[in-house]
């Protein structure tokens, strides 16, 4: 079955910089385009990132542009997020999905804490 | 940037009941429109994909509606799992953005 694990998440002061795994497995990972999605606390969903397939595309929502970093390794079945120059807004539960039909989000990792804080 | 829209944010109902949730688009979304059900503490579930079809899986108490700009989702009869947050999701934008509502609780009576 499909499975997904994120790691990587802690606490990082602001301006810092961390990243994120999530190790795929249950499918065949080559095939499928990844996102990152994250949910502040007691907020809702917010769409950060997506990969095509292949890593050749990626796609960033305005708010992490220029700060966060979405690359996929087919020969390990991980994808990554390399955030920089945190915020005290980027503060959330990260979540990997699994990409069915271009952006309907089949699969879901049970998400990794990020707190960003002094 | 699509927007999109949900109502209500919070909802109480009972077990048995028929409710209804609606999304709205700010744009058309033709029917490139999802919904997820989240529990607390848990990751979200795809449940419908394309407006109106059933994701492997989930029952067919659960069922969408809609395109353009107008979307709903219905579940014909609560049943005591079903108390969680509902999310929309508009899956249409080039290049990708792809965003939520800001979701709807749906509570116990």
């Amino acid at each position: 079955q499909v499975q997904l694990v994120e790691s990587g998440g802690g606490v990082v002061q602001p301006g810092g910089s961390l990243r994120l795994s999530c190790a795929a497995s249950g499918f065949s990972f080559s095939t499928y385009g990844m996102h990152w999605v994250r949910q502040a606390p007691g907020k809702g969903l917010e769409w950060v990132a997506f990969i095509w397939f292949d890593g050749n595309n990626k796609f960033y929502a305005d708010s992490v542009k220029g700060r966060f970093t979405i690359s996929k390794d087919n020969s390990r079945n991980t994808v990554f997020l390399q955030m920089h120059s945190l915020k005290a807004e980027d503060t959330a539960v990260y979540y990997c999905a699994k990409d069915v039909d271009t952006g309907d989000l089949d699969h879901w990792g049970q998400g990794t804490l990020v707190t960003v804080s002094s | 940037d699509i927007q999109m829209t949900q109502s209500p944010s919070s909802l109480s109902a009972s077990v048995g009941d028929r409710v209804t949730i609606t999304c709205r688009a700010s744009q058309s979304i033709s029917s490139d429109l999802n919904w997820y059900q989240q529990k607390p503490g848990k990751a979200p579930k795809l449940l419908i994909y394309g407006a109106s079809s059933l994701q492997s899986g989930v029952p067919s108490r659960f069922s969408g509606s809609g395109s353009g700009t107008d979307f709903t989702l219905t579940i014909s009869s609560l049943q005591p799992e079903d108390f969680a947050t509902y999310y929309c999701q508009q899956s249409y934008s080039i290049p990708p953005a792809y965003s939520f509502g800001q979701g709807t609780k749906l509570e116990i009576k």
